[in-house]
């Protein structure tokens, strides 16, 4: 059974640093492309980033640009999302996801509030 | 660029069908998209793949009451035999070098 489980979501003041992790299980995860994606309290859906399953591509939403840094350990089957320079409009849960074939995987999400 | 567009808002009666709309903007209408059903409190989980053609795989476990179906750029989740724990917010999806999300729409059973 494929388990996405993230954490190390929390509060955190504006220009402030978080790292959330991806705990993957279940599948061969070095096949894998894996993303982020975040909803933030009562909107919809968006897409943060995405890594190839070597890391040899990487992408982000203009909106997280320059501020955070996608990466994943393959030996370890885990994802990770490093947030620097965080703003009040960071503050969502933060789901990890995959397609494998035709299905996508979700996480349960991890919540990240940026607040003074 | 890529657009997904969907109603903000979808009701209808318990028992009853429901369709729910996701139109891709100009140029896309080839696109498969994903439907994705995430209820109050919890996360997205998948419900199905949808090419342009109308054929489409549903993820484990979801009921036969979930179909698919497609016309176009328009890319179509009917619900039939509507429960009460079908009422959450659907979500379409396509996906390349980046995903892209619709708006998404709220389902109200009655």
């Amino acid at each position: 059974e494929v388990q996405l489980v993230e954490s190390g979501g929390g509060l955190v003041k504006p220009g402030g640093s978080l790292r959330l992790s991806c705990a993957a299980s279940g599948f061969t995860f070095s096949s894998y492309s894996m993303n982020w994606v975040r909803q933030a309290p009562g909107k919809g859906l968006e897409w943060v980033s995405s890594i190839s399953s070597s890391s040899s591509y990487i992408y982000y939403a203009d909106s997280v640009k320059g501020r955070f840094t996608i990466s994943r350990d393959n030996a370890k089957n885990s994802l990770y999302l490093q947030m620097n320079s965080l703003r009040a409009e960071d503050t969502a849960v933060y789901y990890c996801a995959t397609r494998r074939v035709d299905t996508f995987y979700w996480g349960q999400g991890t919540l990240v509030t940026v607040s003074s | 660029q890529l657009v997904l567009t969907q109603s903000p808002s979808a009701s209808a009666s318990l028992g009853a069908s429901v369709k729910l709309t996701c139109t891709l903007s100009s140029g896309h209408s080839s696109y498969a998209i994903a439907w994705h059903q995430q209820q109050p409190e919890k996360g997205p989980r998948y419900l199905m793949k949808l090419n342009s053609d109308g054929s489409h795989s549903k993820g484990d476990g979801i009921p036969d009451r979930f179909s698919g179906s497609s016309s176009g750029a328009e890319r179509y989740l009917t619900i039939s035999s509507l429960q009460s724990e079908d009422e959450a917010d659907y979500y379409c999806q396509t996906w390349g070098t980046a995903w892209v999300f619709g708006g998404g729409t709220k389902l109200t059973v009655l």
